[in-house]
């Protein structure tokens, strides 16, 4: 069965450091990988995805994101968080089963000292 | 503009009550979709519909109706709520099947 896996549940920085959040999922064949971000209160904002191509992918707000098929990965990465980044992460695989279901990770908790 | 809309944002209610959330795309996407996120954040699908008509159920009770009037709109109506409910509900839509998915702002669900 396909998951995800976001081995980190909190992740501390400080604002202009560089930020690298770990994905690994397991998927049958060649998956739609995708992260998406939740600000606190809020709902889920598409950062990035990967369909096929390229496998270095650039998303908004200066995120990117690495698909590494011998290491079922896509960390996500950006070189300098800023405050504002702080928020929940979520990386999701799909279409799993019939219908175009995601499945999502556990998420991963970004905080940025300042 | 909204794309993905809810309503209402935050409800509150009483154990054993029926309730109904809404969305509507502005999209023009044919294909709608709900999931919960409980307490741990943890993200999981319930319902997904496509031209109206329903293609993914996951284990989710039967107190739980979704209502497709048309392709623009998925309602989710909950019956006989319960404590375990409390969550909160994310609409979503997509243009066809496997494509990406835009998400509603949320609907924060506690019962009482």
């Amino acid at each position: 069965a396909q998951s995800v896996t976001q081995p980190d549940i909190h992740i501390t920085v400080s604002e202009g450091a560089s930020l690298e959040l770990r994905c690994n999922y397991s998927y049958g064949a060649t998956p739609y990988l995708f992260w998406y971000v939740q600000s606190p209160g809020q709902g889920l904002q598409l950062l990035l995805k990967y369909f096929s191509g390229d496998t270095l992918v650039q998303g908004i707000k200066g995120f990117e994101a690495e698909f590494k098929r011998s290491q079922s990965s896509f960390n996500l990465r950006k070189p300098s968080v800023h405050w504002s980044d702080a928020a929940e992460y979520f990386c999701a695989v799909g279409p799993t089963g019939g219908g175009n279901k995601l499945t999502f990770g556990t998420g991963t908790q970004l905080k940025v000292e300042l | 503009d909204t794309a993905v809309s809810q309503t209402p944002k935050y409800l509150v209610t009483q154990m054993g009550n029926d309730k109904s959330i809404k969305c509507e795309q502005n999209l023009g996407h044919d294909t709608m979709y709900w999931y919960k996120q409980d307490s741990k954040k943890f993200l999981k699908i319930m319902f997904s519909y496509n031209n109206k008509e329903l293609i993914i159920n996951e284990t989710v009770p039967n107190r739980f109706s979704p209502k497709s009037p048309d392709k623009a709109h998925l309602n989710l109506h909950i019956n006989s709520l319960e404590l375990g409910d409390s969550a909160v509900y994310f609409c979503a839509s997509s243009q066809e099947l496997a494509e990406t998915q835009y998400f509603g702002p949320g609907t924060r669900l506690l019962v009482l």
